[in-house]
């Protein structure tokens, strides 16, 4: 069954630094999101990827995080500059068309020391 | 904005008992979906159910079951026959039907099921 892969499974970082996160989505699928949840808590939505572009972005999404499909199938999210609060586990998910569901990568435990 | 209220944060049950998660939600919209995502102690965000806000009719997979109650902006869980295996988060989310647009998910907080042997 096609699943949605991130990688790595764990990131530690020292603050300051910058973090690239990796996704390869479902390849037929057209949208592609990343999701944070800080530990304990709800999920919450970071950004949205259609058309090689962000079709939407939450407030958490500022200057210091960005998104790329660089080659056709991986999706990353880049955080500059981390922060001990940007410690979370960070999900991508993608969907095939606007009306299916999201599935969702294992995520990825990222640290920041 | 959409907000998602889930106003159980846990419960626990027998094994083979039927449980409701409960999960209110706030919304303008007329179109839109909801789903239910179970999360396990792997912490992977797993589908259970899915509802289209249209369809009058209540969603099925199986042992889940929703009660969906539109004009209460209501969204419960039905678990029938509850399996060990169900122990998890529990998360009730909202998607907006922008006509094809990209949006994401609106999470409630969670409830953390147990399912006692």
């Amino acid at each position: 069954e096609p699943e949605v892969t991130q990688t790595p499974s764990h990131q530690v970082t020292q603050m300051g630094q910058e973090v690239i996160l990796r996704c390869v989505p479902i390849s037929n699928h057209l949208y592609f999101y990343w999701y944070r949840q800080i530990l304990g808590q709800k999920v919450e939505f970071l950004v949205s990827f259609y058309n090689n572009e962000i079709s939407e972005k939450s407030e958490i999404f500022d200057d210091q995080f960005s998104v790329e499909r660089p080659d056709g199938s991986n999706f990353t999210l880049k955080i500059r500059s981390t922060k001990l609060e940007d410690s979370a586990m960070y999900f991508c998910a993608s969907r095939e068309g606007s009306y299916t569901e999201a599935f969702f990568g294992q995520g990825t435990r990222l640290t920041v020391v | 904005a959409q907000t998602v209220t889930q106003s159980q944060p846990e419960m626990s049950v027998q094994e083979a008992e039927t449980v409701t998660l409960s999960c209110t939600y706030d919304t303008s919209e007329n179109n839109y979906y909801l789903f239910w995502y179970k999360q396990p102690p792997s912490r992977q965000m797993i589908l259970v159910i899915r509802q289209e806000a249209y369809k009058q009719q209540n969603a099925t997979e199986n042992r889940f079951s929703v009660n969906f109650q539109k004009a209460a902006k209501s969204f419960s869980l039905k678990i029938s026959d509850s399996q060990l295996g169900d122990t998890a988060m529990y998360f009730c989310a909202f998607a907006k039907d922008s006509g094809g647009g990209a949006d994401g998910l609106t999470f409630g907080k969670g409830t953390h099921l147990i399912i006692q042997p």
